[in-house]
């Protein structure tokens, strides 16, 4: 079973810039759509972005576009999302995940909490 | 982008009794590429990313108790629990793959009468 493991997530300014992880335990996932989900504390999920398998192509939800930028290193298994001019709005516990659906995996990390605060 | 409604936004039922979740979308998510209904349901508990419980609106996942069912097409779902044992109560949240961007429903939380 692959394992989706989130660091970088913490405390920062808002207008402050935070990169984040999300390195997989298979090569596996390189074959993957990657996404990265959001929810903010005690609210739903929240769709930020998507990277093709490639890295070719990303699509930022119009909430995020402008301020971050998701990447992938596939030689490292590991997916990236840089989060820059950070608002106080963006204070969530970020996930990596396939986002699967019947012939594709549905993986998730347990997620790394970022707080947006002065 | 396609906006998905939950309904309710809460749910107490008594153990052993039947749940029923609705989910509708502001657009179909039938795709006749594969014809299947681009729909799928989340049960997620506190502390914990979501599960997958059912894909393809219909189809449960590879080791989802059969008490879990999904139904429904087009634009109007519904998740149902059949008997509801204590290790459901949860938040469900239905999510559409239908387009980018993906969109998922505002959640119902699920708790025992």
């Amino acid at each position: 079973e692959v394992q989706l493991v989130e660091s970088g997530g913490s405390l920062v300014q808002p207008g402050g810039s935070l990169r984040l992880s999300c390195a997989a335990s298979e090569s596996t996932v390189n074959g993957h759509w990657m996404h990265w989900v959001r929810q903010a504390p005690g609210k739903g999920l929240e769709w930020v972005s998507v990277i093709k398998n490639d890295g070719s192509s990303t699509i930022y939800a119009d909430s995020v576009k402008g301020r971050f930028t998701t990447s992938r290193d596939n030689a490292r298994n590991t997916v990236y999302l840089q989060m820059n001019r950070l608002r106080v709005e963006d204070t969530a516990v970020y996930y990596c995940t396939t986002l699967g659906a019947g012939n594709i995996n549905d993986y998730w990390g347990q997620g790394t909490l970022v707080t947006v605060d002065s | 982008d396609i906006v998905m409604t939950q309904s309710p936004d809460s749910l107490a039922v008594s153990l052993g009794e039947r749940a029923t979740i609705n989910c509708k979308s502001s657009q179909s998510l039938f795709s006749s590429s594969n014809n299947k209904n681009n729909l799928v349901w989340y049960q997620q508990k506190p502390g914990q990313p979501p599960k997958l419980l059912i894909y393809g609106a219909s189809t449960r996942e590879s080791g989802v108790p059969d008490r879990f069912s999904g139904s429904g097409s087009g634009t109007d779902f519904t998740l149902t629990i059949s008997s509801l044992q204590a290790e459901d109560v949860a938040v469900y949240y239905c999510r559409q793959y239908y387009t980018i961007p993906v969109t998922f429903g505002q959640g119902t939380r699920l708790e025992i009468k």
